[in-house]
Order: C-alpha cells, then sequence, then structure tokens
C-alpha cells in the first residue's frame, strides 16, 4: 500500500525565515495531494488539495510544489510569523476520498521571534 | 454551519479498563464518519469509517470497534484496553468519500 515519509519531524526557523517540509509517497497513482495545519488543541485544518496536474501551487502566505517524477509534495511556508507555529501534516490519495488518505507522520514547526 | 465535537478531550485510563470515545456531527444529514488514531511518534491511520447508520466498516485491526447507533453519532469502544492503545484519536466526516474531510478536536488517550 502506499507509504509517506514526512521530513522533517521537527523544525525551528526565526520569523521571516522560510520554513520548508516535504513528503515522498511510493504509489504512482496517487492523485490527489493535502497538506493539513494542526494549531495545539484544535482540529487539524486544511490548508490546500493539490490535483496531480499542477505542480505549482499558491496559497497565502505559502506554495506548495508537486513533482511527480520524484513523488515529492513539498510545503514552503514564506516568510514565517508566530501563527505558523504548528504541526504539519501531508496527507496523499489516490482517490481524493477521504476514505482513502495516508498521511504523513508530522512536522512539528517552532517559529522563534 | 457544520459542528464536530470529540469527548472526551483526554482520558487516563488504566490497561485492561474499557474504553469509550465519543464523536457527534451536528449540521449535517447522513454524513461519512471516520476514526483516524496516532501513535506518538507515529502517523494517523484511518482505523474505520462510516457511510451510513448501522453501517461501520474496519480498516485497521487494533482490538477496537465502532458503532454509529445515530446518524450524527460515531462511537469507539473496547472492553480492554492495551498499553499500545495509547495516542491521539480524531474523528472526522466528509459529505461524500470524494469530498474534504472535516476533522475534530481529537482525543488525548494515555494507556498506563
Amino acid at each position: 500500500g502506499e507509504q509517506v515519509e514526512q521530513r522533517p519531524p521537527h523544525l525551528s526557523v526565526r520569523e521571516g525565515d522560510s520554513a520548508f517540509i516535504t513528503c515522498t509517497y511510493t504509489d504512482p497513482n496517487s492523485y490527489y495531494f493535502f497538506w493539513y495545519k494542526q494549531e495545539p488543541g484544535a482540529s487539524l485544518q486544511l490548508l490546500m488539495k493539490v490535483f496531480s496536474s499542477t505542480e505549482i501551487n499558491e496559497g497565502q502566505g505559502f506554495t506548495v510544489l508537486l513533482n511527480k517524477k520524484d513523488k515529492r509534495l513539498s510545503l514552503n511556508l514564506t516568510a514565517a510569523h508566530p501563527g505558523d507555529s504548528a504541526a504539519y501534516f501531508c496527507a496523499v490519495s489516490d482517490t481524493g476520498g477521504a476514505d482513502r488518505l495516508t498521511f504523513g507522520k508530522g512536522t512539528q514547526l517552532i517559529i522563534q521571534p | 454551519a457544520q459542528t464536530i465535537h470529540q469527548w472526551p478531550v483526554a482520558e487516563i485510563k488504566a490497561v485492561g479498563s474499557p474504553l469509550s470515545l465519543g464523536c457527534t456531527i451536528k449540521g449535517k444529514s447522513s454524513p461519512n464518519l471516520y476514526w483516524y488514531w496516532q501513535a506518538t511518534g507515529g502517523t494517523l491511520q484511518q482505523l474505520f469509517y462510516s457511510i451510513t447508520v448501522g453501517q461501520v466498516e474496519s480498516v485497521v485491526q487494533l482490538n477496537l470497534s465502532a458503532s454509529r447507533p445515530k446518524d450524527d453519532q460515531f462511537i469507539l469502544s473496547t472492553e480492554k484496553l492495551l498499553l499500545s492503545h495509547s495516542g491521539f484519536y480524531l474523528c472526522a466526516w466528509s459529505l461524500t468519500t470524494n469530498t474534504e474531510v472535516f476533522f475534530g478536536k481529537g482525543t488525548r488517550l494515555t494507556v498506563v
């Protein structure tokens, strides 16, 4: 079955710097990719859903890159601010469906002032 | 607006004791419901899903069971906890299997 490896497990950057998180997956039939953010005590919040046809996806304060050749999904938080401190999870699906999500182990991101 | 509520927020239980975790979804009829589990340092794994009342499918075997007694309620339980059951349990819902999934705030379970 699908396996997703997420790195790094912990990341600390200074306010204003960039934070880069990467997931690699194994199933070449994966077509839907997700990034979730979880603040302490809160639910997982969907940051972005990416389809396999789009390599560069711009969000508010972040960019998601998809490299299908290398089976790599990346989240780049630009100009990080304290509100970005949270756990981030990638997830991959071959159907886009909630019943077939495979998650990475998560990255604990800390933004230092 | 739809809301998802999980209870309890956290629980410390003894090995061999029973467990019941609950989840309710308000504002949406006939949602698909899911239980996810994350062991400490591990990844989120889907345990169960349900597309209708009374019908639950098991995805991962962990000596746990799930039930959907009402359209808006999903229960995760076991009669005998193991140390390996410790972790973070998330309930989630989606409109269909091909739409976005929304997560509850989770329950932190520590088995001692």
